[in-house]
């Protein structure tokens, strides 16, 4: 079946540490997107990508980062510069370019990153 | 910054009872969308609404668009236990910009 996956589900990090979370899409999506999610709090964008080595910053990226390297994969890096990384990230997709930042069709099932 | 406020915060129904909730905005958008999180799980698109005034339905889910453009809201009948989850409202300004979630409506539903 066609779908997003996220890994791992659950995930630690260190004080100081850099981790990385991988959202991979056989659904031949072209855009994809990252979001936080706090307690109470809707969806927050952190980037998206529309294309494969291009992607943009959303509404709070500071602290992380992106790459999109191919079309199936866009990995993001929690790095040490984010002081409150403790949350649930998901990663998401759609179909185009036009339909790309209007709605994101399909998401994962998310990763939760706690700090040890 | 924009915001999306949804109400009720959280709502408590008996099976089979209808549920309603809604969203406003205090800016025009051009597109809503309703969402579905199930516990420890990625958010489901339920239903996409792009007309004001336009009213689409998904099996027992109904979605309108309000016709201020500021407004939609969300339908449920005949609750069952399936229906337990935290619903999002999202919408755009235009068909390029992105989608601003609101913080979710939790529905709980008593067998």
């Amino acid at each position: 079946d066609g779908g997003i996956t996220q890994s791992p589900k659950y995930l630690f990090r260190k004080e100081g540490q850099n981790v990385t979370l991988s959202c991979e899409q056989n659904l031949n999506h072209d855009a994809m997107y990252w979001y936080r999610q706090d307690p109470g709090q809707g969806l927050r964008l952190i980037y998206y990508s529309q294309i494969v080595n291009d992607f943009q910053k959303g509404d709070i990226a500071e602290g992380y980062s992106v790459s999109r390297e191919k079309k199936e994969s866009f990995p993001l890096t929690v790095t040490s510069a984010q002081k409150n990384p403790t949350a649930f990230y998901l990663c998401a997709s759609s179909i185009d370019l036009v339909s790309g930042l209007n709605q994101p069709q399909h998401f994962g099932d998310g990763t939760r990153l706690s700090i040890l | 910054g924009q915001q999306l406020n949804q109400s009720p915060q959280s709502m408590f129904i008996q099976e089979g009872e209808d549920v309603s909730m809604n969203c406003t905005s205090s800016s025009i958008f051009n597109t809503w969308l309703w969402y579905k999180q199930d516990p420890g799980e990625g958010p489901v698109l339920l239903i996409a609404l792009y007309k004001a005034g336009e009213l689409t339905s998904n099996g027992r889910l109904t979605a309108q668009f309000g016709i201020t453009r500021k407004d939609s809201f969300l339908n449920i009948s005949a609750s069952i236990p399936s229906d337990v989850g935290i619903y999002f409202c999202a919408g755009s300004k235009t068909s390029y910009d992105k989608v601003i979630f609101g913080p979710g409506t939790s529905l709980s539903v008593i067998p």
